[in-house]
């Protein structure tokens, strides 16, 4: 089965890049997408396939990937970003999330 | 505007049932791919399982842990989307998300709780 690995957590100071990998081999052949969620709400798209950003996303998310891993780039984090951060993708009718991120910015 | 409203959560007994709904509108249910994904208390998502639209076969798949007790259904005539689930387990007891997604957009209801306890 598939699997995808994120680091536990991540922690900046605001201003700061964070960066958060994503790792699995299916991310060799399938597109990535990156979820963020905040206590008590849904989970909000921010990254998909690997590097596009939805409209409504500020600028200081991008995306990116090389070989079996994709990365998220939050350039100049702001304290509002302070967040849980999924990576997910999708193969063989099976879709797999990563384990999650806890990104403290402060 | 697209939204999506979970119903049906509650508090139910090891081995007991539940079905649980998710009413779509601002968008054209009929052509989408749905899903349900869960979030035990203080963990990661999981994803439960997913139906295409019936111009795409209308076919389900369900991951490992509830596959054979979970069922997926739609009626694309009241804009619904179901979640039957059967033999509930208390490793069960999670937030239940309904899901909405295309190749560039991700849409997320805000849950409905499931608890399964004695």
């Amino acid at each position: 089965s598939y699997e995808l690995t994120q680091p536990s957590s991540v922690s900046v100071s605001p201003g700061q890049t964070a960066r958060i990998t994503c790792s699995g081999d299916v991310l060799a052949k399938k597109y990535a997408r990156w979820f963020q969620q905040k206590p008590g709400q849904a989970p909000v798209l921010v990254i998909y396939k690997d590097s596009e950003r939805p409209s409504g996303i500020p600028e200081r998310f991008s995306g990116s990937s090389s070989g079996t891993t994709v990365t998220l780039t939050i350039s100049g984090a702001q304290v509002e970003d302070e967040a849980d951060y999924y990576c997910y993708s999708a193969a063989d009718n099976n879709v797999i999330f990563g384990g999650g991120t806890k990104l403290t910015v402060l | 505007e697209v939204q999506l409203v979970e119903s049906g959560g509650d508090l139910v007994k090891p081995g007991g049932s539940l079905r649980l709904s998710c009413a779509a509108s601002g968008f054209t249910f009929s052509n989408a791919w749905m899903s349900w994904v869960r979030q035990a208390p203080g963990k990661g998502l999981e994803w439960v399982g997913r139906i295409k639209s019936k111009t795409d076969g209308g076919t389900t798949d369900y991951a490992a842990p509830v596959k054979g007790r979970f069922t997926i259904s739609r009626d694309d005539s009241k804009n619904t989307l179901y979640l039957q689930m059967n033999s509930l387990k208390t490793e069960d007891t999670a937030v239940y998300y309904c899901r909405s997604s295309s190749s560039d957009l991700d849409y997320w209801g805000q849950g409905t709780l499931v608890t399964v306890s004695s």
